[in-house]
């Protein structure tokens, strides 16, 4: 079984500060980890994923995670952001490369203060 | 740039009637195209990932069952019914390219469906 935890729903930040959301991920083998945001009326879009290698990956907009195996983490960062970073965050994780199921998880909602 | 089409976008659903939503593949073609649904503020969750034109899997779930359809190379198509009385639910699809990025999955905008 897989699963993934987002223990924040919902994240407020002035604009220009800092921002961390957090993922906690459950697998036994080698997660597909990805980070997928979704503006409102529209579908989610991909901001970066993770396979393997260095374990800081970079994404669009000034994202990145950071992939943590001990601790079964994929937490998303960014070092400033803009009131357009307002949205919902997902998590996520497929068990392989190919695979067509994504385990999501509940999201968080991000409101940036101007 | 990848487009998912979806329609409706959204819509009022008596109790007791069936949906058909539709997604529609607009400058590409995926050869797996899945459908995801989600109930207010619960996780987004997988339902079928259909291959070829023809596919069809149903399912049912607690507070809806699901039909669907993979019409075209370029079509997925998806009924809901039986669904309960006031539930909110978010469905949307998506295609995962095969190749380098077969790992990404695109997804459409979504179809929000309130039951009375």
């Amino acid at each position: 079984a897989q699963s993934v935890t987002q223990p924040d729903a919902r994240v407020t930040v002035s604009e220009g500060a800092s921002l961390q959301l957090r993922c906690k991920y459950s697998y036994s083998g080698t997660p597909y980890l990805f980070w997928y945001v979704q503006y409102p009326r529209q579908g989610l879009q991909l901001l970066l994923k993770y396979y393997s290698g260095d374990p800081v990956v970079q994404g669009v907009n000034g994202f990145e995670a950071e992939f943590s195996k001990s601790n079964s983490s994929f937490h998303l960062r960014k070092a400033s952001v803009h009131w357009s970073d307002s949205a919902v965050y997902f998590c996520a994780l497929s068990g392989n490369s190919a695979g067509n199921k994504l385990t999501f998880g509940i999201g968080t909602r991000v409101l940036v203060r101007p | 740039v990848t487009l998912l089409e979806q329609n409706p976008r959204w819509r009022l659903v008596p109790r007791g009637q069936a949906v058909n939503l539709r997604c529609i593949l607009k400058n590409s073609q995926y050869p797996w195209m899945s459908w995801y649904q989600q109930d207010l503020q619960k996780q987004l969750q997988w339902l079928f990932t259909l291959r070829s034109p023809g596919d069809k899997e149903v399912k049912s779930l607690p507070g809806a069952d699901y039909l669907a359809t993979r019409v075209t190379d370029t079509e997925l198509r998806l009924q809901v019914a039986n669904m309960s009385q006031g539930r909110t639910l978010y469905c949307t699809c998506s295609g995962r390219d095969w190749g380098v990025n077969q790992d990404t999955q695109y997804f459409g905008p979504g179809t929000r469906l309130l039951v009375l």
